[in-house]
């Protein structure tokens, strides 16, 4: 079946440095991937999304890069705050989303 | 605008017994899903439905239904709760299930089953 997996659960960089989150896939027939934030006790928030006809795409410190040749994507986050800290999912959408386990960012003062 | 809003925040469920979890969204969007979230896991879809007067299966619908009310509302039941039910429950919406079309989520409800 198909998945969407991320390489580490947990993340943890220093405040103002660049944090990048990793994201697999294996349906490559998704047309479309989103990034979400979900902050603890709340409902995931949207971040970002890309096409799969794009390679990059760039929102406020946000920046998601799409490999499809290795089924890949990623979330950078430019000069990481506190309140980056949060559990970011990658998603495969269309019909019926498919969402990662998620990783755990943490922002170390 | 409210968005997304979920009721209850919270419930206490003895194995065995009925409940329903209510969803309503001001977007006045189409399409409205149902999700799982299990501790240390992503969301899993329950139901959804494409648009009023249609519902779907989604990947865990096992031991759930679901009524679209009218395009505003989207309720959960559980007709016979089991403790592997305990987890919180996403409610989302978007204004299509078409790629592009970003999904509002409500708050939560965390649900637990003894």
């Amino acid at each position: 079946g198909e998945s969407v997996g991320l390489h580490l659960p947990t993340l943890s960089v220093q405040e103002g440095d660049n944090s990048i989150i990793n994201c697999a896939y294996s349906n490559s027939a998704s047309d479309y991937f989103i990034w979400y934030k979900q902050e603890s006790g709340k409902g995931p928030q949207f971040i970002i999304d890309i096409r799969s006809n794009m390679d990059k795409r760039q929102g406020q410190r946000v920046t998601v890069l799409l490999n499809k040749t290795v089924k890949h994507l990623s979330l950078q986050i430019a000069a990481t705050q506190p309140g980056d800290s949060a559990v970011y999912f990658c998603a495969r959408g269309g019909q019926n989303f498919v969402f990662g386990p998620g990783t755990r960012l943490s922002v170390l003062p | 605008n409210a968005g997304v809003t979920q009721t209850p925040k919270f419930q206490v469920l003895k194995t065995g017994q009925s409940m329903t979890l209510q969803c309503a969204q001001d977007m006045n969007h189409n399409s409205m899903y149902w999700y799982r979230q299990d501790p240390g896991m992503g969301l899993r879809l329950i139901y959804y439905s494409a648009s009023e007067g249609t519902t779907d299966k989604g990947e865990v619908p096992n031991g759930y239904n679901v009524s679209r009310l009218n395009k505003r509302e989207f309720s959960l039941r559980l007709e016979s709760a089991a403790p592997s039910q305990t987890s919180v429950y996403f409610c989302a919406s978007s204004e299509s299930l078409q790629g592009g079309n970003e999904q509002f989520f409500g708050p939560g409800t965390r649900l637990t089953v003894l």
